[in-house]
């Protein structure tokens, strides 16, 4: 089963502005990864926040987690053609070293 | 360090034959894992192993799944009488050790087509 939902399904955004997409997860969570997926291929890990963290950065990326909410939301800034592909939410619960992910949003840059 | 190594990349078969999908992790990464992707979905959860020992399996693989991982370093998932609702891409990720549920790295997946 997936455990987390991302919202939008679907954005298409020009070249140079910001992508925000959002996660919900239904179950108290030990950390929330986003990964990244080019049509076809395998996944690429992009950046793990700690149930204990609220906001992390790496590049142009920037991460935010609300446990209360039980929501994240993964900013792009400056969005290059390159950012084109499906991004996937995935948490982990304590004891548990399986991943759950969402059905992802698919993030289309136009040059 | 040439990361996870998926073999074959795509396969087409005809229902009702066998199938099997050999994943190779990067080496010293004591888990792996196997997902099943369909199209505009995320990834699920089929099942992983903890060097040789497969420590967990999804309520979603039939028995006509198996998979396994012998000496702790490949795995082999063998799926038997595929059916058209098997048509997939499979992919393994590997972790290494003492890093608790951190980054997954993924291989490029293994596309199953089943006729």
């Amino acid at each position: 089963s997936q455990q987390g939902e991302e919202d939008p399904q679907a954005l298409s955004i020009q070249e140079g502005e910001n992508a925000t997409m959002n996660c919900s997860y239904k179950t108290s969570i030990n950390n929330l990864q986003w990964y990244r997926q080019n049509s076809g291929r395998g996944l690429v890990h992009l950046i793990l926040i700690r149930s204990n963290e609220r906001e992390k950065h790496s590049g142009r990326l920037r991460v935010t987690l609300d446990t209360s909410k039980k929501s994240s939301s993964l900013l792009i800034t400056a969005s290059r053609a390159a950012d084109t592909a499906s991004y996937f939410c995935a948490t982990s619960t304590a004891g548990d070293y399986k991943l759950s992910f969402g059905a992802g949003t698919t993030v289309t840059v136009r040059a | 360090d040439t990361g996870v190594s998926q073999n074959p990349r795509h396969k087409i078969t005809k229902r009702g034959q066998n199938v099997t999908f050999r994943c190779d992790p990067i080496s010293e990464h004591n888990r792996l894992y196997w997902y099943r992707q369909t199209l505009g979905q995320g990834p699920e959860f089929l099942t992983y192993f903890q060097n040789e020992a497969q420590l967990e399996k999804s309520r979603l693989l039939s028995d006509r799944f198996s998979a396994e991982r012998p000496k702790g370093s490949f795995s082999t998932l063998e799926i038997q009488r595929t059916e058209q609702g098997d048509s997939a891409m499979y992919l393994c990720a590997s972790s290494p050790p003492g890093t608790g549920t951190g980054e997954l790295f993924f291989g490029e997946g293994s596309r199953l087509t089943v006729l």
